[in-house]
């Protein structure tokens, strides 16, 4: 199948910084690309929508200045927490779907992200 | 809305024995897709199965099937001779047509495999 590679895998950072996180599709090119959230035992929740050339599309509950994702090209999507909090932990998963196919979503490795 | 619904949070199975997990889903949609996705501990994100709503032949790959059962809005995964490797977790997800149709995940079962 497809892959696609997610950057970093983990990361720890200090209160009040800045982390990026980067989503590529390797063999295909992916017009949208999907971030979620997932909490220790817990299932996927869709953070927004990432559309290539153009601005997200957040889900209820996300802030958008909080959370900024640019989809700059057909194969790069990111995902930057501004001003990170303890609360901000989380393991962070991408997915990408290939434009010229209309089902299946292949996803990242995830990032573990750890605010002190 | 849509909403997908596991309503088992643990499962356990022997080793070469058979296990199913349960999901059923709402929409008023009438076509659209099912999947099962495996997170595994390193929590990688793997696609296990795939349905079809207008194909009325339950998806098979190897050792997992489905039943499906659209007029019940149930889609529940059979694993067969179970191994080792297949202690994940298990994520039933409802997607609809369109290709930028995103996944909406039930809140998943873990399934641990024993010797």
């Amino acid at each position: 199948g497809a892959v696609v590679s997610q950057h970093p895998s983990w990361v720890i950072c200090k209160s009040g910084t800045s982390v990026k996180i980067e989503c590529r599709s390797l063999d295909f090119q992916a017009t949208t690309m999907f971030w979620y959230r997932q909490f220790p035992k817990q299932s996927l929740m869709l953070m927004a929508t990432s559309n290539e050339g153009s601005k997200a599309t957040y889900e209820q509950g996300v802030e958008k200045d909080k959370f900024l994702i640019n989809h700059a090209s057909l194969t790069l999507s990111t995902l930057t927490v501004t001003s990170a909090h303890p609360e901000d932990s989380s393991f962070y998963i991408c997915s990408a779907r290939d434009q010229g196919a209309n089902t299946e979503a292949f996803f990242g490795q995830g990032t573990r992200l750890t605010v002190v | 809305a849509q909403t997908v619904t596991q309503s088992q949070p643990e499962m356990s199975v022997q080793e070469a024995e058979t296990v199913t997990l349960s999901c059923t889903y709402d929409t008023s949609e009438s076509n659209y897709y099912l999947f099962w996705y495996k997170q595994p501990p390193s929590r990688q994100m793997i696609l296990v199965i795939r349905q079809e709503a207008y194909k009325q032949q339950n998806a098979t790959e190897n050792r997992f099937s489905v039943n499906f059962q659209k007029a019940a809005k149930s889609f529940s995964l059979k694993i067969s001779d179970s191994q080792l490797g297949d202690t994940a977790m298990y994520f039933c997800a409802f997607m609809k047509t369109g290709t930028a149709s995103k996944l909406t995940f039930g809140t998943g079962t873990r399934l641990q495999v024993t010797l």
